[in-house]
């Protein structure tokens, strides 16, 4: 495709209700990473995968907080049992490959809201 | 810990006036600094990226330079112009792979 894409790109649920976000990268890319974005938080990593793997899970905020990544390809992030915290903008982005001099290329964001 | 700053959190200018915006790092070990722009309820759109052995880029009005002993960056805007209102940010990525952001600068240029 031409760039990373989303779905959704909004959401609004019931707190303790759980979300699955999805994030399509760009075709051939092999990094996919997940950010999160939240008012009075700034921007931070939340996981990375390099093909399948996930080898840095470093930045999920709790347990609740899972991704996996099928085929090389489609990732989806899903949030168990939803809180108000969790309110925020989720970023996708993908690489060509992972590793320093790659650039990563953002997806517009899917924006939670837990009521 | 890796920590970015960026300075200053807000700015409105004129159009036509050249702009500076900062970003300072604590560790220089970084693989690259990047330079995003945020629309409202967009998503990120890189700017310039600078690898770790380089001191600066340049794309058309924007220029940013590196100086990594020192952990910063700064971001010049040349003749601005109302298109040019959006949050920037900086962004370095060390040997984790993941990029760490600073808080943006939120630019508005006005006619």
């Amino acid at each position: 495709g031409a760039g990373v894409s989303q779905s959704p790109s909004n959401k609004v649920t019931e707190k303790g209700k759980d979300v699955e976000l999805r994030c399509d990268p760009i075709s051939g890319h092999t990094a996919l990473y997940w950010y999160r974005q939240s008012l009075g938080q700034g921007l931070e990593f939340l996981i990375y995968f390099q093909g399948n793997s996930a080898p840095d899970k470093s930045g999920l905020p709790s347990d609740r907080f899972s991704a996996e990544r099928t085929g090389g390809s489609v990732s989806t992030l899903t949030i168990q049992r939803t809180q108000q915290e969790d309110s925020a903008v989720y970023l996708c982005a993908s690489s060509l490959l992972a590793g320093g001099a790659e650039t990563q290329y953002f997806g517009p964001g899917t924006r939670l809201l837990v009521l | 810990k890796q920590e970015v700053t960026q300075i200053p959190a807000a700015l409105s200018v004129p159009e036509g006036e050249n702009l500076v915006l900062n970003c300072s790092f604590t560790d220089s070990a970084i693989y690259n600094l990047q330079w995003f722009r945020q629309d409202p309820g967009k998503g990120l759109t890189s700017l310039l990226l600078i690898q770790s052995s380089q001191r600066e880029q340049t794309s058309g009005r924007l220029n940013a330079s590196l100086d990594k002993s020192s952990g910063r960056s700064t971001l010049y805007i040349a003749a601005s112009q109302p298109g040019d209102s959006a949050t920037y940010l900086c962004a370095v990525k060390d040997n984790t792979d993941k990029l760490i952001f600073g808080t943006g600068t939120r630019l508005q240029v006005f006619p």
